[in-house]
């Protein structure tokens, strides 16, 4: 069975600061991570996803993740937050056998502060 | 990329009646789903819809009270039945190639409100 667990539901940032989103994940075979952006009253934008290959991800908007398996880690990450950034995250898991089937964290809400 | 359209993006209904939602991808997609997001919380999938045959359900959801249709590789409907203030939620459809480690595209969502 896979799970995600999102640590932190509410994160403030100050503009031009670092965001750092944690995700960790449970999965009894290789995972495939993914994380989600919803701005309010939207659907789910996909920002970046580990698949296979290098673990230090780059998705839009200036996010990355690094997926550590040691750690069962997937900490989304940008170096400088903007206003535009505040919106609520999601980290999701899926793997092959299921593909598209995702299963979420219970998201973190970010909050950038002027 | 798919670009998935979800119809109404918004409704308010009166209990005990059942509400249909509609999904339309813009591109044929092996596997779509139907996700509920209650307030404040993660998207839980109610189930996967499969072309020209019964959805499959996850544990804590039954077709008698959200029954979902797939006509066709672009097109799925999802009705909430006899619907009770407990269903005010966000559903959001999502569609995918089927490949594995390939995203899930989602819709802007069906905000239902029960009163």
């Amino acid at each position: 069975a896979q799970s995600v667990t999102q640590l932190g539901s509410h994160v403030s940032v100050s503009e031009g600061a670092l965001v750092l989103l944690r995700c960790n994940y449970s999965s009894s075979v290789p995972p495939y991570l993914f994380w989600y952006v919803q701005y309010p009253n939207q659907g789910l934008q996909l920002l970046l996803k580990y698949t296979t290959g290098a673990t230090l991800v780059k998705g839009i908007n200036g996010f990355e993740a690094e997926f550590k398996k040691s750690e069962t880690s997937f900490h989304l990450t940008k170096p400088s937050a903007h206003m535009s950034d505040a919106a609520e995250y999601f980290c999701a898991v899926s793997v092959r056998e299921r593909a598209n089937n995702l299963f979420f964290g219970t998201g973190t809400r970010l909050t950038v502060i002027p | 990329s798919a670009v998935i359209s979800q119809k109404p993006s918004r409704d308010i209904c009166q209990r005990g009646t059942s509400l249909t939602i509609q999904c339309q991808v813009d591109s044929q997609v092996t596997m779509m789903f139907w996700y509920r997001q209650q307030p404040g919380q993660s998207l839980t999938l109610i189930a996967t819809a499969n072309q020209g045959s019964e959805a499959t359900y996850e544990s804590g959801f039954v077709i008698d009270k959200f029954p979902i249709s797939r006509p066709n590789l672009t097109f799925s409907t999802l009705t909430v039945s006899n619907m009770s203030p407990e269903d005010s939620s966000i559903y959001l459809c999502s569609g995918g190639t089927g490949t594995g480690g390939t995203e899930a595209f989602f819709g802007q969502g069906t905000r239902l409100t029960v009163v």
